[in-house]
């Protein structure tokens, strides 16, 4: 299976200030045939299920804010959240669609 | 808008088998573009996918290797949703548990709103 390990495991920032969470996956989640990484972030707030944030590793999912950007290849992918507002507090999760599917452990992110 | 509404049991037995159902309107479990799974979740083991059913021409099912001898799931066409059923439970099995809908490759872009399964006698 791919691990996935994200870091931080929690984090706070001040409201308006830039939130950045890493994901490493142990191998490369980048297809070289149609040239996409095959990772996702999700955000999840308490009681709700995961929701799409980012997919093909940069790829905002309709109706995001354009505040959050996903970049990186390979093994090495950053999510992050340009200006933090306090609704963005959530625990984020990447997922890998490469070969099957594994999740990273969470981030939580808190405001300071 | 594609919604899915989850339904089933949420206290089951060791040793007996779970069973939920995901219901699905704005879409067509029979789709040849997107794959239904189900997905749960714990404090011990995080966010896990177990497994997927699909329609290419033919139906597809794709599971977890750690679930692969305990796990069923199956379409329903004639009520447009689809099920999860896993053997032999232990408390290890309790977990809230989501359907989702796979997409473009997949990350999921749809999901349930959980089910919280506790396995107990």
């Amino acid at each position: 299976d791919i691990v996935l390990t994200q870091s931080p495991d929690s984090l706070a920032v001040s409201l308006g200030e830039r939130a950045t969470i890493n994901c490493k996956s142990s191998q490369s989640v980048l297809y070289t045939s149609n040239n996409k990484n095959y990772l996702a972030w999700y955000q999840q707030k308490p009681g709700q299920p995961p929701k799409v944030l980012i997919y093909w590793a940069s790829t905002r999912e309709s109706g995001v804010p354009d505040r959050f950007i996903g970049s990186g290849s390979g093994t090495d992918f950053t999510l992050t959240i340009s200006s933090l507002r306090a609704e963005d507090v959530a625990i984020y999760y990447c997922q890998q669609y490469y070969s099957s599917y594994t999740f990273g452990q969470g981030t939580k992110l808190e405001i300071k | 808008q594609v919604q899915l509404q989850q339904s089933g049991p949420g206290l089951v037995k060791p040793s007996q088998t779970l069973s939920l159902t995901c219901a699905i309107s704005g879409d067509s479990v029979s789709s040849n573009s997107d794959a239904w799974n189900w997905i749960r979740q714990s404090p011990s083991r995080g966010l896990e996918w177990l497994g997927k059913t699909y329609y290419r021409s033919k139906w597809y099912n794709d599971y977890a290797v750690s679930m692969k001898s305990r796990i069923t799931i199956n379409p329903d066409t004639s009520k447009n949703q689809f099920s999860l059923q896993l053997n032999s439970v232990t408390p290890e099995d309790t977990a809230v548990y989501y359907c989702a809908r796979g997409n473009q490759g997949d990350h999921f872009d749809y999901w349930g709103q959980g089910t919280l399964v506790t396995v107990s006698s």
